[in-house]
C-alpha cells in the first residue's frame, strides 16, 4: 500500500533562517509526489511537484523540494523563511492507478520573526 | 480564469438531515476528486470521477454517502442522515488526465453536524 509520513507535526524557525519540512514515502514503482500549502480557512494550493527527472525541483514562492530515492524522502525546503511562509503543509504521493492523492498528516510550520 | 469553486461555503445541519455539497470544477478538467479534511487531521480521498469511466467509490465512508458528476462538469456530494462525525470540510479537487498533473483545490465547504 502506498503512504506517505510527515513525521513532525509542527515546525518552528526564525525568519530568514532556512526551512525543511520532511516527508518520506512509500509506493510501488515510479513516485509522483506533490507538496500543497493550506492558509486557515482556504483550500490547499499547489506548491511544486516530482515526477521524473531532477532530484531538486523548484516550485512557488522560492519553495524547492529535493527527492532522494535511496532514503525514499521528498523534503521541502527553503533558503529563508518568511513569517508568511507560516502554515499548514501536506506532502503527498500520487495513486499511479487512481490518480488520487495520498496525503501525510500536514506540518505546520510556524515562522516568528 | 476561474478556479475551482464549491457551495455553500458553510452548512450546519441536524443529526438526521440529508446534505448536498456542490463543485464546479476546473474547465476542460476530467477528473474530479472528493476529499474530507477532519479538524486536525490530513486529507482522505472519499471518490473519483474520470470522464465517462465508473467513478471509484472506494473512499466513501459508508451508504449514507453519495456523489454523482454530470458529464466532465458539475459534481454533488450528497450525505443523508448525518452524523457528528460527518462534520468536516469537504474538499473537491479537479485536474487534467494524467498521474503527474497536479490537482487544483476548491476552497472547501465546511459541515457542521449538530
Amino acid at each position: 500500500a502506498q503512504s506517505v509520513a510527515q513525521p513532525e507535526d509542527q515546525v518552528n524557525v526564525a525568519e530568514g533562517n532556512p526551512l525543511t519540512v520532511k516527508c518520506t514515502y512509500s509506493v510501488s514503482g515510479n513516485p509522483y509526489l506533490f507538496w500543497y500549502v493550506q492558509y486557515p480557512n482556504r483550500g490547499l494550493q499547489f506548491l511544486l511537484k516530482y515526477i521524473t527527472g531532477d532530484n531538486l525541483v523548484k516550485g512557488s514562492y522560492g519553495f524547492e523540494a529535493e527527492f532522494n530515492k535511496s532514503q525514499t524522502s521528498f523534503h521541502l525546503k527553503k533558503p529563508s523563511a518568511l513569517v508568511s511562509d507560516s502554515a499548514l503543509y501536506f506532502c503527498a504521493v500520487r495513486d499511479a492507478n487512481t490518480g488520487k492523492l495520498i496525503f501525510g498528516q500536514g506540518t505546520t510550520l510556524q515562522v516568528k520573526p | 480564469g476561474a478556479g475551482v469553486s464549491q457551495s455553500p461555503s458553510n452548512k450546519v445541519t441536524e443529526k438526521g438531515k440529508d446534505v448536498e455539497l456542490r463543485c464546479d470544477p476546473i474547465s476542460g478538467h476530467t477528473a474530479l476528486y472528493w476529499y474530507r479534511q477532519r479538524l486536525g487531521q490530513g486529507l482522505e480521498f472519499l471518490i473519483y470521477f474520470q470522464g465517462n469511466s465508473a467513478p471509484d467509490k472506494s473512499g466513501l465512508p459508508s451508504d449514507r454517502f453519495s456523489a454523482e458528476r454530470t458529464g466532465e462538469s458539475v459534481s454533488t456530494l450528497t450525505i443523508q442522515r448525518t452524523q457528528q462525525e460527518d462534520s468536516a470540510v469537504y474538499l473537491c479537487a479537479s485536474s487534467f488526465v494524467g498521474s503527474y498533473n497536479e490537482q487544483f483545490f476548491g476552497p472547501g465547504t465546511r459541515l457542521t453536524v449538530l
